[in-house]
């Protein structure tokens, strides 16, 4: 079956340092990718996507990920985290009018 | 310009009541799509719409029924509630089956089944 898998369930990172999570893909075609950031009791806000071009891509709050097809990843990166990056991260494919999640991975921020 | 609102926001069922959640939108879209989230699990697709008067089934359609009278507006509903459909769920919505369209999720709501 065509999907994302999020290997990481939860990452801890000191405050400054940079992050990266990652995310791969099983997908026949170019696939359509996805991250998502949840905030704690909060709905699912769109990090960035990629359909196709440039392999990185820049998306808001500082965050960037690269798409690889020879690693089937699509790995999310931040240079410099900071408190308010404390969320859940999800990757997700587009397929067949719909999104295919990925597990999540947990990101803890310690000061 | 509200986008995607969810209705209620939190709610507790005994086994074996019945409920309906609300999904509007008010940006014109043409799909939409309800998720379940659990803990683990990502979110899972439950049914989806592709415009109004149309639905289908997702990746978890069991115990769940839709409907879409209204484009802005996606009802699930639950008509015999079970301890395993306790989660938090998602709405979200779309403008067209272009895959470079993106998905805007609501609020979500809690659902918790004694």
């Amino acid at each position: 079956a065509q999907s994302v898998t999020q290997p990481d369930i939860h990452i801890t990172v000191s405050e400054g340092a940079s992050l990266e999570l990652r995310c791969n893909y099983s997908y026949g075609a170019t696939p359509y990718l996805f991250w998502y950031v949840q905030s704690p009791g909060q709905g699912l806000q769109l990090l960035l996507k990629y359909f196709s071009g440039d392999t990185l891509v820049q998306g808001i709050k500082g965050f960037e990920a690269e798409f690889k097809r020879s690693q089937s990843s699509f790995n999310l990166r931040k240079p410099s985290v900071h408190w308010s990056d404390a969320a859940e991260y999800f990757c997700a494919g587009f397929n067949d009018y719909k999104l295919s999640f990925g597990a999540g991975t947990t990101v803890t921020v310690r000061a | 310009n509200a986008g995607v609102t969810q209705t209620p926001k939190f709610r507790v069922l005994k086994t074996g009541q019945s409920m309906t959640l609300l999904c509007a939108q008010d940006m014109n879209h043409e799909y939409m799509y309800w998720y379940r989230q659990d803990p683990g699990m990502g979110l899972r697709l439950i049914h989806y719409s592709v415009g109004e008067g149309t639905t289908a089934k997702g990746e978890v359609p069991d115990g769940y029924n839709v409907s879409r009278l209204k484009k802005q507006n996606f009802l699930l509903g639950l008509e015999s509630a079970a301890p395993s459909q306790t989660s938090v769920y998602f709405c979200a919505s779309s403008y067209s089956y272009q895959t470079e369209e993106t998905q805007y999720f609501g609020p979500g709501t809690r659902l918790l089944v004694l």
